[in-house]
């Protein structure tokens, strides 16, 4: 059984902190990682995908990945109040289609 | 088109009918998923499809789902005889062969069973 394990929350972080979402994942086929950040009432749009161990930056969201400790981990810096959602964490693994989601961590930026 | 487009928005039935879920992927994406959100629970995967592959029907929790694509195109869920515990978002994604860059989701079918 393929799981996705996150941190339910909330994640409450003030205004222009550094708030950090971690992730972890059963398998250790994993291939590609994701984190969709998901707006009350809305769908999940994707943020941020990553492959190889180490960073990704992009703009103020940095993935960071592990695959040894089967850890991936998403760093929104200067967090601002629009950034206040449910992170998802998504995993799929290779050769295949589906993908696994966590449950999501909501956060909360306070102005 | 230029996103995921699912029909109806929102749709009440009365238990035992059965519903149709619509949605129409992005243009050029060979690969179609569809999830389904509790309230304030995760996604749970239903089923996927990739070109002309056999669906990957392995989420899909009971008999009374089942869904088919249309020439590669445009994808129905039907759910029959509809329980309250059917009640939920309906999403639905859509990708470039293998998921690399991850999905697009459409907006959802909010499907509520009274």
């Amino acid at each position: 059984q393929k799981e996705v394990e996150q941190n339910s929350g909330p994640l409450s972080v003030p205004e222009g902190a550094i708030a950090s979402l971690n992730c972890t994942y059963s398998d250790r086929g994993s291939q590609s990682f994701f984190w969709y950040r998901q707006y009350s009432g809305k769908s999940p749009e994707l943020i941020m995908f990553i492959y190889s161990n180490g960073d990704k930056e992009d703009g103020r969201f940095t993935a960071q990945l592990n695959k040894a400790s089967q850890y991936v981990s998403l760093l929104i810096r200067d967090s601002q109040p629009s950034d206040s959602a449910t992170y998802l964490c998504a995993v799929n693994w290779g050769g295949g289609f589906k993908t696994i989601f966590g449950a999501g961590t909501r956060l909360f930026v306070k102005a | 088109g230029a996103g995921v487009s699912q029909s109806p928005s929102n749709k009440v039935t009365e238990k035992g009918k059965d519903v149709e879920l619509r949605c129409d992927p992005i243009s050029g994406h060979t690969a179609l998923y569809w999830y389904r959100q509790s309230l304030g629970q995760g996604l749970e995967f239903l089923i996927y499809f990739q070109g002309n592959s056999a669906p990957d029907k392995s989420g899909l929790p009971s008999d009374r789902f089942s869904a088919e694509r249309t020439g590669g195109s445009v994808s129905t869920l039907t759910i029959q005889r509809t329980q309250q515990e059917d009640s939920a978002v309906y999403l639905c994604a859509s990708s470039y062969t293998g998921a690399q860059g991850g999905y697009t989701f459409g907006s959802g079918t909010r499907l509520t069973v009274v």
